[in-house]
């Protein structure tokens, strides 16, 4: 089963609005990995996380991993219709773990 | 360089048959791992190849194997199909695999089992 847990499993975002997608994790993890999936499309990576308490930025998007290494955070800030797809965090130890995944859709 | 590339696009299959699902990874690339990705179960890891051998194995039965080819190609096949294998196939490459590297995933075989 899954050993990551992904909430919200939908978000549904007003375009220029912000949101956070967050990643919880019940044992500690060595890193983890964010992809995206675009509707029709396959899973990209965007980031690993390994450092405690690391944070990330890639333009509108910001990563962050807990302290302890058992939770991680999307925030993407003034939202476009091209975020529109399923964000997923991966626990990677030799094999990716999926979460559920936030799937986001975007109001114009 | 090339990305992952994965063959069929898309597959029609009764139950009873098998099917061989490839993948040829990013040149360069020694890990190629497969996923079946399904509406209710989401993305599920099935195995990791690397250098030939298995490294890794996912909780499916056995009716699912795969193998890897020398220059790091690899096959999955799945004997005696269920209507419950239809799904999304992904493959995805990486260079040695492990938990220090991403992974890029080819574009997937849809496999639909009537």
């Amino acid at each position: 089963g899954q050993q990551v847990m992904q909430i919200p499993q939908y978000q549904h975002v007003q375009e220029g609005e912000d949101f956070t997608t967050y990643c919880n994790s019940s044992t500690t993890l060595s890193n983890i990995q964010w992809y995206k999936q675009r509707p029709g499309g396959h899973p990209v990576f965007l980031i690993q996380l390994v450092k405690s308490g690391e944070v990330k930025k890639q333009k509108r998007l910001t990563f962050q991993f807990g302290e302890a290494k058992k939770n991680s955070s999307l925030h993407i800030t003034a939202t476009q219709t091209t975020d529109v797809g399923t964000y997923f965090c991966v626990k990677n130890d030799y094999k990716l773990s999926f979460g559920a995944g936030t799937t986001v859709t975007v109001r114009a | 360089k090339a990305g992952v590339t994965q063959t069929p696009r898309y597959l029609i299959k009764t139950r009873g048959q098998q099917v061989t699902l490839s993948c040829s990874p990013i040149s360069g690339h020694r890990s190629v791992s497969w996923y079946q990705q399904t509406p209710g179960q989401g993305l599920q890891f099935l195995f990791e190849y690397f250098s030939e051998t298995q490294r890794n194995k996912g909780n499916f039965p056995g009716r699912f194997s795969g193998r890897q080819f020398s220059n790091s190609r690899s096959e999955m096949n799945v004997s005696t199909l269920e209507l419950g294998d239809s799904a999304l196939y992904l493959c995805a490459s990486s260079l040695y695999g492990g938990s220090k590297y991403e992974q890029y995933f080819g574009p997937g075989t849809r496999l639909t089992v009537t």
